[in-house]
């Protein structure tokens, strides 16, 4: 079992909808996890770090992180078509070094006008 | 800033051949790593460096080779490409270590590598 389940999609929803897209893992060390955003043809950017359980707002965005459950989440709020990306999750047991984080496959994400 | 920048976009190589793909940074980050991304794979750390003169392998280093000798650059070499290394590369850098205590994980374009 991969450590991070992420399904890939694609993810099609009207614009202004409510977009929920999730991961899971498997292994319970991990305490940092982050989402990325992915345009076609570019890097990822970070879009939201939580640290251990709890959940984080950032306008349009809310992350969730669910650690009894190993499952994590990102919210999307009245959804735009500038909100079509690949969305990545990441997790990382250690604060200390970037050689931990460890990636989901990503969901590709489409808003309709 | 640049911010991260990668060249080449694009590049086509034969089975055998070597090449380096070239990534630097102006942000004077300490921290720099190179991934690779590949369809239904997501991302895969290959190579990363702490500071100038330290590296370490990540999860796929098979097949390549870094070095720091500067804090604004990170070249991967790859020794004898392989079909299985066509994928898309992404070097990135931070300040500290990565996205933990809020600090941002800069990502550059990519470069986009094809071994026939």
């Amino acid at each position: 079992q991969k450590e991070v389940e992420q399904d890939p999609g694609p993810l099609s929803v009207p614009e202004g909808a409510i977009v929920s897209l999730n991961c899971t893992y498997s292994n319970s060390a991990f305490q940092y996890f982050m989402w990325y955003r992915q345009y076609s043809r570019k890097g990822p950017e970070l879009l939201m770090y939580t640290y251990s359980s709890g959940n984080k707002e950032d306008g349009r965005f809310t992350a969730q992180v669910d650690k009894s459950s190993k499952y994590i989440s990102l919210f999307i709020r009245d959804s735009q078509p500038s909100d079509s990306a690949t969305y990545l999750c990441a997790m990382s047991e250690y604060g200390g070094s970037q050689g931990n984080l460890i990636f989901g496959k990503g969901t590709k994400l489409s808003v309709k006008p | 800033n640049a911010g991260v920048t990668q060249t080449p976009k694009f590049q086509v190589l034969k089975t055998g051949q070597s090449m380096t793909l070239q990534c630097a940074q102006d942000m004077n980050h300490e921290y720099m790593s190179w991934y690779r991304q590949d369809p239904g794979m997501g991302l895969r750390l290959i190579h990363y460096s702490v500071g100038a003169g330290i590296t370490d392998q990540g999860e796929v280093p098979n097949g390549y080779n870094v070095s720091r000798s500067t804090t604004e650059d990170f070249p991967l070499r790859l020794l004898s490409a392989a079909p299985s290394q066509t994928s898309v590369y992404f070097c990135a850098s931070s300040y500290t270590a990565g996205p933990v205590g809020g600090d941002t994980q800069y990502f550059g374009p990519g470069t986009r590598l094809t071994v026939l």
